[in-house]
């Protein structure tokens, strides 16, 4: 059974505050991994789309690493906003290029101004 | 901002009940998906499709179906909805497999 674990579960920070979270995937027959930001009454919004090992992607404050040979990728926020406040959701794209996405559980971010 | 729609966003229905949520996307996407997602879990596939008249089953059970007559839009219906069904239903799509996905707003459905 493929698995998409996410932690922690959930996360308070004050404004300003640096963050990371953790999404651990299986390491065999890797072909891509998403991350998604999904804010209270929104849509789930792509954030990145990773493909090789040590990839690693920016946009504004948030940025992400990848490591497929152990199976994991961060994800980090600099200096957190109230605005930030979301469930970032990870997902591993099995059965090959053309295949699904399996979703871990998201963590939930809360910022506190 | 993503142009992929879903209505009703919320439906409050009786046991029995014949529903179909709607979902339509204007970016010209081959593939597209729905999700169902109960309260502090993962979002789970139900169906998907690669196209017009392509239509297949997700990795969770579902009694729930689907139909792709047209690109943009990609219904699901329930003929005799149940409590069982109550949650939220996400609709997406991308251009392929590898690609990012585009969500709909949801559909939260609560079946008494």
């Amino acid at each position: 059974i493929l698995n998409v674990e996410q932690s922690p579960q959930s996360l308070h920070v004050q404004e300003g505050d640096s963050t990371n979270f953790t999404c651990s995937f299986p390491s065999s027959n890797f072909y891509a991994l998403h991350w998604y930001r999904w804010e209270t009454a929104k849509s789930p919004e792509a954030l990145f789309v990773m493909t090789l090992n040590g990839d690693e992607k920016k946009k504004g404050r948030i940025s992400a690493t990848l490591n497929t040979k152990e199976g994991y990728s961060y994800l980090y926020i600099k200096g957190s906003q109230p605005e930030d406040s979301a469930t970032y959701l990870c997902a591993f794209l099995y059965g090959g290029s053309q295949g699904n996405l399996i979703f871990g559980k998201g963590t939930k971010l809360s910022v506190k101004p | 901002e993503a142009d992929i729609y879903q209505t009703p966003r919320y439906l409050v229905i009786g046991t029995g009940k014949k529903i179909t949520l709607e979902c339509s996307q204007t970016m010209g996407h081959d593939k597209m998906y729905w999700y169902q997602q109960d309260p502090g879990m993962e979002l789970h596939l139900i169906h998907y499709s690669y196209g017009v008249n392509s239509t297949e089953k997700g990795d969770l059970s579902s009694e729930s179906t689907v139909s792709r007559i047209r690109t943009e839009h990609f219904p699901l219906t329930l003929e005799s909805a149940r409590p069982s069904h109550t949650s939220q239903y996400l609709c997406a799509s991308s251009r392929d497999s590898g690609y990012e996905q585009y969500f709909g707003p949801g559909t939260r459905l609560t079946v008494t």
